[in-house]
């Protein structure tokens, strides 16, 4: 079955540093999605993006966030000054789009600021 | 943010046995909602979904059921498998809010041999 990849699994950063999360979703799929869960706390929303820009977003998606699909293939997630509390595992998602709602979700990168 | 909640961290039911995970809402506004399964080290996997025109949805061994009236709504599971075990999550979304989910807090369900 086709899924959705993220690389690395593990990221170790310093605060202030900026990273970028990679994802490549299912190659069909029209909507992507970046959502993050804090240890010990809910899965949250960040943004969707489709038609090559933002959708949507949330409150957390702040100027220190942003998305680009560079390429046919890869999404990412840049977050530019990374502070501790962005310290959590992300998740990319995609969806295929039309009437189908399913979210097909990657295994998570591990983001961890120090 | 409490709009989506599972009140039950966890579960512990006998292999054989029906599971039945909880979950409430309190957003009216909702009109989606799903089920997701994590695994440790993994992503979400989507389990099974429901409308808000519909009270019940089967797919094999799970069926969902939702009281809009109630705002409330269930997953069974039925027989439970021990490779069940995992973190079940809750998840809702309105019709104008995209693909926006709003994730309860999970259940972890053990199931035991």
């Amino acid at each position: 079955e086709p899924e959705v990849t993220q690389t690395p699994s593990h990221q170790v950063t310093q605060m202030g540093q900026e990273v970028i999360l990679r994802c490549v979703p299912i190659s069909n799929h029209l909507y992507f999605y970046w959502y993050r869960q804090i240890l010990g706390q809910k899965v949250e929303f960040l943004v969707s993006f489709y038609n090559n820009e933002i959708s949507e977003k949330s409150e957390i998606f702040d100027d220190q966030f942003s998305v680009e699909r560079p390429d046919g293939s890869n999404f990412t997630l840049k977050i530019r000054s990374t502070k501790l509390e962005d310290s959590a595992m992300y998740f990319c998602a995609s969806r295929k789009g039309g009437s189908g709602e399913k979210l097909f979700f990657g295994s998570g990168t591990q983001l961890s600021v120090l | 943010d409490q709009q989506v909640k599972q009140n039950s961290p966890s579960l512990s039911v006998q292999e054989g046995r029906i599971s039945i995970l909880n979950c409430d809402y309190t957003n009216s506004m909702f009109d989606y909602f799903l089920w997701y399964k994590k695994y440790p080290a993994e992503g979400p996997t989507f389990l099974i979904s429901i409308s808000s025109i519909k009270d019940k949805n089967e797919d094999g061994r799970f069926t969902v059921f939702l009281n809009k009236s109630a705002k409330h709504l269930s997953l069974h599971i039925v027989p439970s498998q021990p490779g069940d075990s995992a973190v079940y999550f809750c998840a809702a979304k309105r019709d104008n809010a995209g693909n926006m989910l709003t994730f309860g807090g999970g259940t972890r369900l053990m199931v035991k041999p």
